[in-house]
Order: C-alpha cells, then structure tokens, then sequence
C-alpha cells in the first residue's frame, strides 16, 4: 500500500510566523503535490514536484514556498502566515504515468490566529 | 486550464435512492477523469478512473461513472446508497495537453440519512 504522510495533523501558529509542512511518500513517486483544501472550493494546487530540486507554481502560490531535496520529501513552506491561509494541506504523490491517480497524505489542519 | 464544475454542493438522500453526482470539465483534449471520495475524518481516495476505453467504468463499492465526450461530462452513479455512502466526493480532470496537473470540482457532500 502507498502512504503519504504529513508531519502534523493539527497545527496552530501565529500571523507572520514562518510554518514548515512536511510530506513524505515510500513508493519512489516522481510527482509530489501540495492543495489547500477549502469548504466549497475543492482542493486548489499550490505547487508540484516533477522531479528532485524541480518545482512548478499550481494554481495558487502566492505566499507559499516549497521544497524538494529528496524524491521521497516535499515541503510546503508560508513565510509569513496570514489568517487567509487557515485551510486544510493536502500533499500528494503519484508516478507519471498516463491514467496513474494521485495518492493522498491525511492532510494538515492549519490555523493562523 | 481546466475548471471542473460539480452541479451540487450538497445533496441528502435516504437509503436506496438512486445517486447521480454531475461533473463537467470546461474543453477537450487528452484527458485522463477521476472521482475522488473522501469519508468523514478520512484521506482523500479513488473511487474510480477513466483515461481510455470503455467510457462506463466502475468503481469501488458499488460506484461507477460514465464519460461522454461531447458533453465534456463524467457523471458519477449509484443505484442504491447506504448510509455509509455520507462522505464528500469530488470530481478531477487531468489534462494532458495543458501541464499535466489535476485541477478538482468544488466538492458535493452528500449526506444519505438512514
């Protein structure tokens, strides 16, 4: 069985403070994903990894940063939270293959006060 | 790029009806079609996928879809739901022509009361 797992499950920081989320999957996947989930909106891409030290901008990146110096860890990255970026962080991994789904961590509940 | 629009936001059924959850991707192209489930308190997981052949394709539990090209849509159904069916399903479009990347519907939560 794939497992995604995310470093937390809960987290709670402070506006302006700088937040580390941490993904890692065991099954040699070259994409890793990282969504924000929010009520009504779905999941909306932040950024992905196709590769190590490779990265692309999703959807919506702005104010988040991420980081891949493993095949096996994806980090996402606030440099300075705001209260606008309180959501549920969905990481996923996948090979690349046509037709190939993703497989997705338990997600990281985060609130900036 | 692609949007995903999902008709319903929340739908409450009783037990046995029959389910019909709409998806619609916006333009054509290679496309590879998912739905996603997600029970309460539970990872994100495939339900079932569509990338070639038989466009009716079923799923876990019970669950299938059909995609029909000319109307950019991948309908997911269910003939019977059970109360265990109360989760939230999204639908999910890979587009091949267009990055590579999935881009997801807002989400139907469905509620199937006993």
């Amino acid at each position: 069985d794939v497992k995604v797992t995310q470093s937390s499950r809960y987290l709670v920081k402070r506006t302006g403070e700088k937040v580390f989320l941490e993904c890692v999957q065991d099954m040699d996947h070259e994409n890793m994903f990282w969504y924000r989930q929010d009520p009504g909106l779905g999941l909306r891409l932040i950024y992905f990894s196709y590769d190590v030290k490779m990265k692309e901008k999703g959807d919506i990146p702005e104010g988040y940063s991420v980081s891949r110096e493993k095949k096996e860890r994806f980090s996402l990255i606030l440099e300075s939270a705001s209260t606008n970026q309180t959501s549920m962080y969905l990481c996923a991994s996948g090979p690349f293959r046509n037709g190939e789904t993703q497989y997705f961590g338990p997600g990281t509940r985060l609130l900036v006060l | 790029a692609q949007s995903v629009s999902q008709h319903n936001h929340h739908v409450i059924l009783s037990e046995a009806a029959s389910l019909e959850l709409g998806c619609n991707y916006s333009y054509g192209g290679t496309v590879n079609l998912f739905w996603y489930v997600q029970y309460p308190g539970q990872h994100l997981q495939l339900l079932l996928k569509y990338f070639s052949g038989d466009p009716l394709v079923k799923g876990i539990k019970g669950f299938e879809a059909e995609f029909i090209k000319s109307k950019f849509s991948f309908n997911l159904r269910k003939p019977s739901v059970q109360w265990s069916d109360t989760a939230e399903y999204f639908c999910a479009v890979r587009d091949w022509g267009a990055g590579n990347m999935l881009t997801f519907g807002g989400g139907t939560r469905l509620m199937v009361k006993p």
